[in-house]
């Protein structure tokens, strides 16, 4: 199966800082999507991103997938961006393989 | 509009005893997943179904059974629990089996097995 590498694997920042956070898989997917889990453990999907870049608010993401890796750029963090962030890739269907997370505090 | 509920929230269990997770879905998708979550780990899949009437097997399926009862509810049986078993368990849902559909999340199930 698919080999989900996420880093780091734990992240403190100061609120208002600025962050990335890496996946690397191990084959080629044609489906990716990173999640959110809160600290009460609610999961919420944030982007479905296969190849290329999208942004939400203070979100981005952007899979190169010829390289097999993934980014998740958190901008002017807050408190609230707390909790862990998954990068899942998934072949055919929406059957995906999640990492490991990176764990994210946020300071205020 | 309750998404994704699953029943019960928080479970102990005794070696060898069995048990049935529920789980309904209101957002009239077709398809429909239980995953495990071990402490400080990510999700893995025990089973999915990709629409009514259809099941199968996830990366950990190993000791589980599994019901898609009718297009909304989809559970998840122990017959035997087992330590290993202890877990964090998630229902899920999408439109439909296929990449690019949003997986919505139920708020999980604390599962002890002692």
């Amino acid at each position: 199966g698919i080999q989900v590498e996420q880093s780091p694997p734990d992240l403190i920042l100061q609120e208002g800082a600025n962050s990335t956070l890496r996946c690397n898989f191990s084959d080629s997917v044609n489906n990716l999507q990173w999640f959110h889990q809160n600290p009460w453990g609610q999961l919420i999907n944030l982007f479905y991103i296969p190849s290329g870049t999208k942004q939400n608010g203070r979100l981005s993401a952007t899979t190169v997938a010829t390289e097999r890796y993934s980014l998740l750029y958190i901008s002017s963090s807050q408190t609230t961006d707390s909790g862990v962030y998954f990068c899942a890739p998934g072949g055919a269907g929406n059957k995906l393989t999640f990492g490991g997370g990176t764990r994210v505090l946020v300071k205020p | 509009n309750a998404g994704v509920t699953q029943t019960p929230k928080f479970q102990v269990l005794k070696t060898g005893q069995s048990m049935t997770l529920q789980c309904a879905q209101d957002m009239n998708h077709n398809s429909m997943y239980w995953y495990r979550q071990d402490p400080g780990m990510g999700l893995r899949l025990i089973y999915y179904s990709a629409s009514e009437g259809t099941t199968d097997k996830g990366e950990v399926p190993n000791g589980y059974n599994v019901s898609r009862l009718n297009k909304r509810e989809f559970s998840l049986r122990l017959e035997s629990a087992a330590p290993s078993q202890t877990s964090v368990y998630f229902c899920a849902s999408s439109e439909a089996a296929a990449e690019g559909n949003t997986i919505y999340f139920g708020e999980g199930s604390w599962l002890t097995v002692v």
